[in-house]
């Protein structure tokens, strides 16, 4: 069966540091990886997914991501974060059909 | 607006009442999917189509509730009997269910937030 880990439930962080928020995933077969995004009243945003190809995905809003298949992970990275970017953040795996998503990480951008 | 669209937005209702929620997918997304999520968690599945036909369930997904896409386009969820662990937001996608670099992308809707009293 599927799973994700999201290690960081909550993150605090002033505006312009660096953000990195990690993610692993368990699956067996070829993997589809995604972030999803939730702005404060909004719904559910895809920021960015990896299918095949290139390991180093880059998404919306100055959004990365690094797939590192011997580590089973898929973390979010993003050189410099903006008070905008308060949220709260999802990684998910799709296996057949169904996202299996982590149970997320609240970000706090400080200005 | 061409995203999906969930109704109602909020439903408040008592303990043993039937409640039913719709999804309107986006135009020609021949899949839609609902899931659930509760507070401090991620959204967790419960059943998707591909056009009508209701193709997986999940465990999560008892007896008291059903799920129809009748003519392939919008879905509805039905709650019979609501219990109190019911309360929840209920979050429908919608995806193409092409091959290919966008294939299956999984968009999502505003939720519809059930309290069950």
């Amino acid at each position: 069966a599927q799973s994700v880990s999201q290690h960081n439930h909550h993150v605090i962080l002033s505006e312009a540091a660096s953000l990195e928020l990690g993610c692993n995933y368990s699956y067996g077969g070829t993997v589809n990886l995604f972030w999803y995004v939730q702005y404060p009243g909004q719904h559910l945003q895809l920021l960015l997914k990896y299918f095949s190809g290139d390991p180093l995905v880059k998404g919306i809003k100055g959004f990365e991501a690094e797939f590192i298949k011997s580590k089973f992970s898929f973390n979010l990275r993003k050189p410099s974060v903006q008070w905008s970017d308060t949220a709260e953040y999802f990684c998910a795996v799709r296996g057949f059909q169904k996202l299996v998503f982590g149970t997320g990480t609240r970000l706090l951008v400080s200005p | 607006d061409t995203g999906v669209s969930q109704n109602p937005r909020h439903k408040i209702t008592k303990r043993g009442q039937n409640v039913t929620f719709r999804c309107d997918p986006i135009s020609e997304h021949n899949r839609l999917y609902w899931y659930r999520q509760t507070l401090g968690q991620g959204p967790e599945f419960l059943t998707y189509f591909q056009n009508e036909a209701q193709l997986e369930k999940s465990r999560l997904l008892s007896d008291r509730f059903s799920a129809e896409r009748p003519k392939g386009s919008f879905s509805t969820l039905e709650i019979q009997r609501t219990e109190q662990g019911d309360s929840a937001m209920y979050l429908c996608a919608s995806s193409l269910g092409a091959q290919g670099l966008f294939a299956d992308t999984q968009y999502f809707g505003p939720g519809t937030r059930l309290t069950v009293l």
